[in-house]
Order: structure tokens, then C-alpha cells, then sequence
């Protein structure tokens, strides 16, 4: 079974970037059936998909968030990871981090990033 | 206009079934899409519920009751999930997505109280 976990500081200062990673067990990051994806939530709002990196490289990402955001994997460590550079108080959210051939069927717990001085 | 419109709010009785709308922007025709749910209770993480675009071209998540079902009202252009048999459990946010245009949107979202 897929397993999807995120790991990153909780707090990170205003204009600097927030990075994060996922590590995946249960399976390979390599195998052609997946997409990656990460998707924010900030505190009592909905979802936003922030990007999603596909088993052949090609990435996607939010046109509101594109200029900020890199998706890149790591296959030696069977990990994916998200930089958002220049953030703002805006940003601060609960980040997933999910996979699927189709659907997001499978999640992260989550992590919660503040964004303050 | 967002791509994607849900109703903030929804309540309904026990047993009763439930309709989630996702109207899409007009422009943007939903017997082109596939309409994915997610539902996503208080404290935990969303959960993927099932897709739509046609009865051909459905998929039920991977544990997901029959009672959850799609289906898509061309006349208002909108996506439908339908919940029957409510359940005081299936109290929860739901939201819609569809990838367009080589992202996913999502609908802002839809709280359904069962009362």
C-alpha cells in the first residue's frame, strides 16, 4: 500500500522559500502509473493545487503560484519535494502532498506551514 | 468568474439523500469533463470519493460506499454528487475538481450538515 508522508520546518520567515519534501513507501516514485501532486489549505479554507510532477518529468503548476514554485524527485531517495520561494503570509496553509494515475486517491497527513517574522 | 462554483452550504435529515452541485464557468462545457469528489471531514485529510464524466466513463474511490454516486445536469452545466441513506458520518466538507486547461481546479467547497 502507497504510503505518502511530508516533512519540513513548520515556520518559515516571510520572503524566504518553504520547502518541503514527500517521501513515498510503498512503492517507487519511478513507476509510470503516478502523478505527484502538492495541494494547500489554508486554516479554515478549501483546497488549492499548488503543482504535480509526472513520472516523465513534465510539471504543472498553478498559474497563480507558477513564477514561485519548483516540484522536482528524487528517485534515489523515492522522495518529491516543492520550493516556494518568496512567501508571504498568504501562504501559510496545511500542504499535502498526494498521488494518483487519475484521481488524487492517495494523501499525505499533511503538514502545517506559518508564515511569520 | 471561478472555474468551478459549489454552494457554501448544504444541510439535510438522516436517511435522507443529499445533491452537491459543481457548476462549471460558463464557456466551459461539463459533458467535456470529468468531475471528481472529495470529501474531507473535520481534523483529517480529503478523501477521494469518485469521478464522472459519463455513465461509461465513471470510477468509484477505492472503498467508497454505492450510495455515493455522479452524474451531471447539462441544463444548469453542472456536476452532481448524490449521497443517499445520509449518515450522520458523511457530515463534511465536499469538493469538486476537474483538470483543465493542464491544471486542477478545485471548487471552493461545500459544507453539508446532517441534522
Amino acid at each position: 500500500q502507497l504510503q505518502l508522508q511530508e516533512s519540513g520546518p513548520g515556520l518559515v520567515k516571510p520572503s524566504e522559500t518553504l520547502s518541503l519534501t514527500c517521501t513515498v513507501s510503498g512503492g517507487s516514485i519511478s513507476s509510470s502509473s503516478y502523478y505527484w501532486g502538492w495541494i494547500r489549505q489554508p486554516p479554515g479554507k478549501g483546497l488549492e493545487w499548488i503543482g504535480s510532477i509526472y513520472y516523465s518529468g513534465s510539471t504543472y503548476y498553478n498559474p497563480s503560484l507558477k513564477s514561485r514554485v519548483t516540484i522536482s524527485v528524487d528517485t534515489s531517495k523515492n522522495q518529491f519535494s516543492l520550493k516556494l520561494s518568496s512567501v508571504t503570509a498568504a501562504d501559510t496553509a496545511v500542504y499535502y502532498c498526494a498521488n494518483g494515475p487519475d484521481a488524487f486517491d492517495i494523501w499525505g497527513q499533511g503538514t502545517m506551514v506559518t508564515v511569520s517574522s | 468568474q471561478p472555474v468551478l462554483t459549489q454552494p457554501t452550504s448544504l444541510s439535510a435529515s438522516p436517511g435522507a439523500s443529499a445533491r452537491f452541485t459543481c457548476t462549471l464557468r460558463s464557456g466551459i462545457n461539463v459533458g467535456t469533463y470529468r468531475i471528481y469528489w472529495y470529501q474531507q471531514k473535520p481534523g483529517s485529510l480529503p478523501r477521494y470519493l469518485l469521478r464522472y464524466k459519463s455513465d461509461s466513463d465513471k470510477q468509484q474511490g477505492s472503498g467508497v460506499p454505492s450510495r455515493f454516486s455522479g452524474s451531471k445536469d447539462a441544463s444548469t452545466n453542472a456536476g452532481l454528487l448524490l449521497i443517499s441513506g445520509l449518515q450522520s458520518e458523511d457530515e463534511a466538507d465536499y469538493y469538486c475538481a476537474i483538470w483543465y486547461s493542464s491544471t486542477w481546479v478545485f471548487g471552493g467547497g461545500t459544507k453539508l450538515t446532517v441534522l
